[in-house]
């Protein structure tokens, strides 16, 4: 049982490239979500999804892309790298039931830097 | 409205003595405030977590105290340990909503020394 997974775990990109970030999570959570944590400003909602085919901006959306084609994965695209972007990436996943009351599970994160 | 201010931003505790961390919120409607533990180079996990219909929740060493009246809630570590050397984010959430979002505060970064 790995529980969150994302790919890859490192990645320097120049400004201007595009990439995929790849959460996959095997628990059957119908909740994922995507995180930038940047030093002193904590964990910001990017943007997360309620279930399968399902979408929605979060709290910093702009210049970040998604889709959740399968349940169990939630891919975060980025269209056009900027050094603003250079950050640490994570995603969680959350069970069906209670609302806000079941626990996020995390992945290990993704530390991206945009040169 | 929907911000979540974590203090201190940094602290250091030697062996066995307290650690204390605190949380101030706006919103009234958040009804579940949870706390996160993060190692360097893992993802956060859930350490303990408290709704405001109780005034504390105790969990091995590690405590909630819930000011409902001062939206305030704050994290005791008592008997610090070395292994208790991680952030810490506390974070604010609308249990009752359907989309299970978390306002998460700025965290804090926690040395014990031994």
């Amino acid at each position: 049982n790995a529980g969150v997974t994302q790919t890859p775990k490192f990645r320097v990109l120049k400004t201007g490239q595009s990439m995929t970030l790849l959460c996959a999570q095997d628990m059957n959570h119908e909740y994922m979500y995507w995180y930038r944590q940047d030093p002193g400003m904590g964990l910001r909602l990017i943007h997360y999804s309620v279930g399968e085919g399902t979408t929605a901006k979060g709290e910093v959306p702009d210049g970040y892309n998604v889709s959740r084609l399968k349940k169990q994965n939630f891919l975060l695209g980025l269209e056009s790298a900027a050094p603003s972007q250079t950050s640490v990436y994570f995603c969680a996943s959350k069970p069906l039931g209670q609302g806000g009351n079941q626990p996020q599970h995390f992945g290990d994160g993704t530390r991206l830097s945009i040169l | 409205q929907q911000q979540v201010k974590q203090s201190p931003q940094s602290l250091i505790v030697q062996k066995g003595g307290i650690s204390i961390i605190n949380c101030a919120y706006e919103n009234t409607a958040f009804d579940y405030f949870p706390w996160y533990q993060q190692f360097p180079g893992k993802g956060p996990a859930l350490l303990i977590a408290i709704r405001p219909d109780v005034s504390e929740k105790k969990e091995g060493r590690f405590t909630i105290s819930f000011n409902k009246s001062a939206k305030q809630f704050s994290l005791h570590i008592m008997d610090s340990q070395p292994g208790d050397s991680a952030t810490y984010f506390c974070a604010a959430s609308l249990g009752s909503s359907n989309t299970g979002k978390l306002i998460f505060g700025q965290g804090t970064t926690l040395q014990v020394k031994p």
